[in-house]
């Protein structure tokens, strides 16, 4: 069975632009989380979807978003960049909300703010 | 409020020692669930154990052993007999069941482990 995928890989934007990353769940999954991997933060939680819903926040500015797909297939988005929101992306997938399932991750998304 | 611990910020061990990674947490509910991921190089986290509140079994796979103690809310790990490929950073994690909180992991600041041959 295929891991999570997610695309692309390596992303160098610029302040102000806005970006967009994407986040293919193990079939059969239905919950995709999403979060922010830097050196001076560590892993920090930044939403969770559910059947396409957002059923859990972290504590991130309304500029980041994220919707998810009837596939399961999930998307975030990053408006107006700032060079803090540098990192690595990681979204991981699990059979179902809840913390009775393990959550297994994608390989990431290298962001670079100029 | 949660909170997960792993003071060792770094260790470095030679091949065939054993080491133990700590980690300590802090949660307010009852079912909470632990896990360790792995993360080489590469960046990928790799998920190692996952262990529930109410199992304080310890666990063996293989080289790997856990230590779960609910009295010193601990959830160490060992390595026995380490190896080069077991050079990564890794991180222990909590997830709460109560208020829809299962699909978040609240992560420590992750222990990098050197393995020299």
């Amino acid at each position: 069975k295929a891991g999570v995928t997610q695309t692309p890989r390596y992303l160098i934007k610029t302040r102000g632009q806005q970006v967009t990353l994407s986040c293919s769940p193990i079939s059969g999954h239905r919950s995709v989380s999403w979060y922010q991997q830097t050196p001076g933060q560590g892993l920090q939680f930044l939403f969770e979807y559910f059947s396409e819903t957002q059923r859990n926040k972290g504590n991130f500015p309304g500029r980041f978003s994220g919707r998810q797909f009837s596939n399961s297939r999930s998307e975030m988005n990053v408006s107006t960049l700032e060079l803090g929101d540098s990192a690595l992306y990681l979204c991981a997938s699990s059979l179902q909300v809840g913390g009775t399932d393990t959550q297994y991750f994608g390989p990431g998304t290298r962001l670079t703010v100029l | 409020a949660q909170k997960v611990t792993q003071a060792q910020t770094e260790i470095s061990v030679v091949e065939k020692e054993d080491v133990t990674l700590d980690c300590v947490y802090e949660t307010r509910d009852t079912t909470y669930y632990l896990f360790w991921y792995k993360q080489p190089p590469s960046g990928e986290l790799v998920f190692l154990i996952r262990r529930n509140s109410f199992d304080e079994q310890n666990e063996i796979s293989g080289r790997y052993s856990w230590n779960f103690q609910k009295s010193t809310s601990s959830f160490n790990f060992t390595i026995t007999a380490s190896q080069v490929v077991d050079s990564a950073v890794y991180f222990c994690a909590l997830s709460e069941v109560a208020y829809n909180q299962g699909g978040k992991l609240i992560f420590g600041q992750g222990t990098e482990l050197s393995v020299k041959p």
